[in-house]
C-alpha cells in the first residue's frame, strides 16, 4: 500500500495567494483528517470527514480555509488569501474506522512570504 | 485547559534507562487512545495502541487509567534510537482523533 499521500512537499508562496495542498487517502479508509502542525500549538485538527461528508470543521480558523472531498480518493485544502501566520507543516491522515488509529502523509511545508 | 495534555519534556534518559510519561484527557468519554512516535521534520508514526487491560509492545508498555482519565508510556532499556517527540491520541467518539503536544525524549550515550 501506497500510504497517504501528500503534494505538493513543499510550497512557499507570497501573501495574499491562494494555496491548495491535495491529499489521497489510503484506499478503503472513510475517515480523511486534515492537521496542521507548529512550533507554538502543537498539531490541530482542521476538519475531518467520513465518507466524504465533512463531520467537524470546528478547527478551520477562518473563512479562509476550506477543505473538499470530492471522492473516496481525493482531497484539498485551500487557503485564499494565504498570510504568514499560516505557515506550518499541513498533515492529511486516514482512518478505516470510528475508533481505529489514523496513518499520515508526510506532510506540506508551508511558508508565506 | 486543553482537551488533551503532556509535559513537553524534555526527558533525558541515559541509554540502558526507564523513562515513563503520561498524557491526561478531559473528556471521560474519549473511546479509544494511541501513541505516536514523531521523528524531526517528519510525520507522526503509530507506536501502539492503548487497551483498557495495559498493553506491551516489546520494550514499549501502555497503560489506560479511566477513572484519573490518564494514558501512560513506559519505555524500558532506552536506546538512542528512541530519542523523539512522543504524541498522545485521543478518539473523541465519532472518529474524531486529538493529540496532545508531544513529549520529547532525548537518549543519551
Amino acid at each position: 500500500d501506497a500510504g497517504v499521500i501528500q503534494s505538493p512537499r513543499h510550497e512557499v508562496t507570497e501573501m495574499g495567494q491562494e494555496v491548495t495542498l491535495r491529499c489521497k487517502p489510503i484506499s478503503g479508509h472513510d475517515y480523511l483528517f486534515w492537521y496542521r502542525q507548529t512550533m507554538m500549538r502543537g498539531l490541530e485538527l482542521l476538519i475531518y470527514f467520513n465518507n466524504n461528508v465533512p463531520i467537524d470543521d470546528s478547527g478551520m480558523p477562518e473563512d479562509r480555509f476550506s477543505a473538499k472531498m470530492p471522492n473516496a480518493s481525493f482531497s484539498t485544502l485551500k487557503i485564499q488569501p494565504s498570510e504568514p501566520r499560516d505557515s506550518a507543516v499541513y498533515f492529511c491522515a486516514s482512518s478505516s474506522g470510528i475508533n481505529t488509529e489514523a496513518f499520515f502523509g508526510q506532510g506540506t511545508r508551508l511558508t508565506v512570504v | 485547559r486543553k482537551e488533551v495534555e503532556q509535559d513537553p519534556g524534555p526527558f533525558n534518559v541515559p541509554e540502558g534507562a526507564t523513562v515513563a510519561f503520561n498524557c491526561t484527557y478531559s473528556n471521560s468519554a474519549s473511546q479509544s487512545f494511541f501513541w505516536y512516535r514523531q521523528d524531526c521534520r517528519k510525520e507522526p508514526k503509530l507506536l501502539m495502541s492503548v487497551y483498557s487491560s495495559g498493553n506491551e509492545d516489546g520494550r514499549f508498555t501502555a497503560q489506560l487509567n479511566r477513572a484519573s482519565q490518564y494514558i501512560s508510556l513506559l519505555i524500558r532499556d532506552s536506546k538512542l534510537s528512541d530519542s523523539a517527540t512522543y504524541l498522545c491520541a485521543v478518539n473523541k467518539g465519532w472518529g474524531k482523533l486529538q493529540f496532545g503536544a508531544g513529549t520529547q525524549v532525548v537518549v543519551t550515550p
